[in-house]
């Protein structure tokens, strides 16, 4: 079962673009987590966050905890970029990823 | 600073083997989890340690075991692997408070192949 939903799954976008990723998840949670996997597999954490928006360079990440969705922003998209991007809403005692977005920028 | 690291970086296993994958940070968080990673399924939570001492099972704990002797490692066992848990297995930690979700640094993970 898959409690959580990211769209699109795959997205190719030109240097440059103003990107945005979404997270739907259907039951309350406290928190969300967004992860960035890059194309050799390691995994970063970009934010945690369980209401309003946070900014981190080029990323914005907003969630809305009583819509039950989450986006992710990458303004000024560079090639480096290209990754697989994961969320992962908090409820109970664990976080429950999604299957993520792979983002593809082209020069 | 390693963070934490995972041994070994790939494995080979016949089916019915013994395996111990070998997780440690360095970061002294008290809560650190196994996930295994599927295509298709994402990341999936197998078990947990809240604190040394204290484990807990998470989505898919069949066929897999933890210890949490100290802080700083948190080994998976597999007594008698099978196909099915061909996979790459990610180590996390965290600084847990109060129960609540908190940020989660990631290991390099293992990719392991049971034939």
């Amino acid at each position: 079962k898959n409690e959580v939903e990211q769209s699109p799954q795959n997205l190719t976008a030109q240097e440059g673009e103003f990107i945005t990723i979404n997270c739907s998840y259907s039951v309350g949670i406290s928190a969300l987590h967004w992860l960035q996997q890059h194309p050799g597999g390691g995994i970063v954490s970009l934010f945690m966050l369980s209401s309003g928006k946070k900014k981190h360079g080029r990323l914005i990440a907003t969630i809305n905890i009583q819509e039950k969705h989450s986006s992710l922003h990458i303004t000024a998209s560079h090639p480096r970029d290209s990754a697989v991007y994961i969320c992962g809403p908090f409820r109970g005692n664990q976080f429950y990823f999604g299957t993520g977005t792979s983002l593809t920028v082209i020069p | 600073i390693a963070g934490i690291t995972q041994a070994p970086t790939s494995q080979i296993l016949a089916a019915g083997r013994r395996m111990t994958l070998r997780c440690t940070q360095d970061m002294r968080h008290n809560a650190m989890y196994w996930y295994r990673q599927d295509l298709g399924l994402g990341l999936r939570l197998i078990h947990y340690s809240n604190t040394a001492g204290t484990t807990g099972k998470g989505e898919v704990p069949d066929g897999y075991s933890v210890s949490r002797a100290n802080t700083d490692d948190f080994p998976l066992t597999l007594a008698s692997a099978v196909p099915s848990q061909t996979s790459v297995y990610f180590c996390a930690s965290s600084e847990l408070r109060g129960g609540l979700g908190s940020e989660q640094f990631f290991g390099p993970g293992t990719r392991l192949t049971v034939l």
